[in-house]
């Protein structure tokens, strides 16, 4: 079955940076575009950014565009996200999810992690 | 503020059939599909329907998605306490090349 586990939350000043991780199990990794989303303490869920299976596409929301990086290592079937210049609106849980289908299918999330928690705060 | 609009929260009696809302606009509800998720108290959400109205394997029937124009409905027949969650409608955005969430139903079981 789809085993996705994130790692790298903490607690992190504010203008530094943090790199997540996800580790992927039971299924293709390579095969299938994958997502992180946030979702900050008592809010809603915030789509962050989504990388294609291949890495040759990658789209960011507005909100982290310019300071939060996607990109995978499909050998090591992992994800990561590399956030920089991070804020106190930055704080939240962090969820990587597998894309729910194949490219034909276009992006959108269908498998999620249990999600690593990221604080930024002094 | 969300770019998907849904009701704030939601109540129904065990057994009972409850619809909660999602309204978009023509760059993402009207011209993608609809997905919903479902997010239990502590835990990581998870795909209850995608593509409008399909259901992932699992996934009892008593849940059923539509879709008409730029708004979409979530329906739960045969209410169960254990329903009470938290429901988000998504779908793509097409001019913003993301995935959009609602601000999310919080579902009560009287």
């Amino acid at each position: 079955q789809v085993q996705l586990v994130e790692s790298g939350g903490g607690v992190v000043q504010p203008g530094r940076s943090l790199r997540l991780s996800c580790a992927a199990s039971g299924f293709i990794f390579s095969n299938f575009a994958m997502h992180w989303v946030r979702q900050a303490p008592g809010k809603g869920l915030e789509w962050v950014a989504v990388i294609s299976y291949d890495e040759d596409h990658k789209y960011y929301a507005d909100s982290v565009k310019g300071r939060f990086t996607v990109s995978r290592d499909n050998s090591k079937n992992t994800l990561y996200l590399q956030m920089n210049s991070l804020g106190a609106e930055d704080t939240a849980m962090y969820y990587c999810a597998r894309n729910w289908g194949y490219l034909r299918d276009g992006y959108m999330t269908g498998y999620w992690g249990q999600g690593t928690r990221v604080t930024v705060s002094s | 503020q969300s770019v998907l609009t849904q009701p704030p929260s939601a109540s129904g009696t065990p057994g009972q059939r409850v619809t909660m809302s999602c309204s978009g606009s023509s760059s993402n509800i009207g011209s993608n599909y609809v997905y919903w998720y479902q997010q239990l108290p502590g835990t990581a959400p998870k795909l209850l329907i995608y593509k409008n109205n399909q259901r992932p394997s699992g996934v009892p029937d008593r849940f059923s998605g539509s879709k008409s124009g730029t708004s979409a409905s979530l329906a739960i027949s045969g209410l169960r306490s254990e329903d009470e969650a938290d429901y988000y409608c998504a779908a793509w955005h097409d001019s913003l090349s993301g995935q959009v969430f609602g601000g999310g139903t919080k579902l009560t079981v009287l």
